[in-house]
């Protein structure tokens, strides 16, 4: 069974370019996360949907960030423009459940190591 | 808000010695995962545990959740040099979702 998968694995990208990160969850999982993760500040939560729809984004650093999820199999995270300080290792989860949260492990995708130059 | 603190921030120890990692919760936890991450990786779920003064073992890894539902530790017996990674809790508030501790980076000697 694949597991979570992420693309890119790695982006090095200029200042103020739009960077694009993409995840398709593991097949029947109803719950998506996106994590950043720098030294510094740990392992942070981003943003997570249920059934495709945003349920908490109030870890979204700010506007620049945005999250869509159009359907079961993919979700992508953009930042635009980018900044020096936005780079990170970015990581989408997965895990199975149901209702209003999810108690079942989470699993996780290899990460894009993102670099803004 | 909920916080779940780690420690030790980081653990240096020499292979055969035994390491243990403890998290805490400013806040009752209805549950607690703990997961592995190792150098270049990505976390990896280890155990859930639920109850209070709940005990686990996965061969030489013990976890333990605390009676109050506040604390939980982590104990790897006669570390290998496989051990070598972060070690994060995360603490779930009832309702809530689960928040990551910042992890314990351990490091074995050979």
């Amino acid at each position: 069974d694949a597991g979570v998968i992420q693309s890119p694995r790695h982006e090095v990208t200029e200042m103020g370019q739009e960077v694009t990160l993409r995840c398709k969850p593991i097949s029947g999982h109803d719950y998506l996360f996106w994590y950043r993760q720098t030294m510094m500040r740990g392992l942070e939560l981003l943003i997570y949907f249920n059934n495709n729809v945003p349920i908490d984004d109030s870890g979204m650093p700010e506007d620049r960030f945005s999250a869509k999820m159009p359907n079961a199999s993919f979700s992508t995270l953009k930042i635009q423009p980018s900044e020096p300080r936005d780079s990170a290792v970015y990581f989408c989860a997965s895990s199975p459940g149901t209702g209003s949260n999810s108690n079942q492990p989470q699993h996780f995708g290899d990460g894009t190591r993102l670099s803004i130059l | 808000g909920q916080q779940v603190m780690q420690i030790p921030q980081y653990q240096h120890v020499q292979e055969g010695e035994d390491f243990t990692t403890y998290c805490n919760s400013s806040t009752t936890l209805s549950n607690i995962q703990w997961y592995k991450q190792r150098p270049g990786g990505h976390p990896v779920f280890l155990i859930q545990l639920v109850k209070s003064g709940e005990v686990k073992k996965q061969k030489r890894l013990t976890f333990q959740f605390g009676e109050a539902k506040k604390n939980s530790s982590l104990h790897i017996t006669a570390t290998q040099t496989t051990d070598v990674g972060t070690y994060f809790c995360a603490g779930r508030n009832y309702g809530q979702n689960f928040v990551f501790g910042p992890g314990t980076r351990l490091s074995v000697l050979p």
